[in-house]
């Protein structure tokens, strides 16, 4: 199984609506970034949490890290169309290089 | 500051050959990392340079290589290309502080590598 599970895979919403994408690894997490993808294009790093609670936003997306849940989820508020893309997290757990989620592939609905 | 950028773009060769993928990072940025994407494997770690020195390597056979010069430019070369070595190679550059939890990554547009 994967040491980075993200969920869901894949997600279809209508334009306007919210959606959240969940980031959850099997070991300690001392880092998660977010990171979004255009595809077969570079990822654009959106954000970075450290702290166990730490809640960042940037525009109308808004990351939260649960420490205790090793958890991460990625909240987007009033989506768009510019928000499509793919949506990869990666964990730092102190082993000199960080893993990576298999991704989640946003599409907006007009 | 300008960006990570990558060259070439997009490169065709064909089984045996061998490819050198060039990386430029930001400035001042002293760490260089390589990822292979393919859509089976995600995103995998192939290797770190910082100040021109290994610092970390993924799990990838011997023809995987990679250099970082005084610069802080990378190459990256793999020799005997195999058709599984068709990829996203991605580059990511930072600052180089020792710990992930302080060091975002920034990444370049890629090199999209076919292999024939």
């Amino acid at each position: 199984s994967q040491e980075l599970e993200q969920s869901p895979q894949s997600l279809i919403v209508q334009e306007g609506k919210n959606l959240t994408i969940n980031c959850t690894s099997s070991k300690t997490l001392y880092g998660l970034y977010w990171y979004k993808q255009k595809y077969g294009e570079g990822l654009i790093f959106l954000m970075m949490l450290q702290k166990g609670g730490e809640e960042k936003s940037h525009e109308k997306i808004t990351a939260k890290l649960d420490e205790k849940k090793q958890q991460s989820s990625l909240h987007i508020t009033a989506s768009q169309p510019s928000h499509a893309g793919i949506y990869l997290c990666g964990a730092d757990t102190g082993n000199y290089q960080l893993i990576w989620g298999a991704g989640t592939k946003l599409i907006i609905k007009p | 500051k300008a960006g990570v950028t990558q060259t070439p773009r997009y490169l065709i060769k064909t089984r045996g050959q061998q490819v050198t993928l060039s990386c430029s990072p930001i400035s001042g940025h002293r760490s260089v990392s390589w990822y292979q994407q393919t859509p089976g494997q995600g995103l995998q770690f192939l290797f770190e340079y910082f100040s021109e020195t290994q610092r970390n390597k993924g799990n990838f056979p011997g023809r995987f290589s990679g250099r970082q010069f005084s610069n802080s430019r990378s190459e990256m070369n793999v020799s005997t290309l195999e058709l599984g070595d068709s990829a996203l190679y991605l580059c990511a550059s930072s600052e180089g502080n020792p710990t992930f939890a302080t060091d975002t990554q920034y990444f370049g547009p890629g090199t999209r590598l076919t292999v024939l």
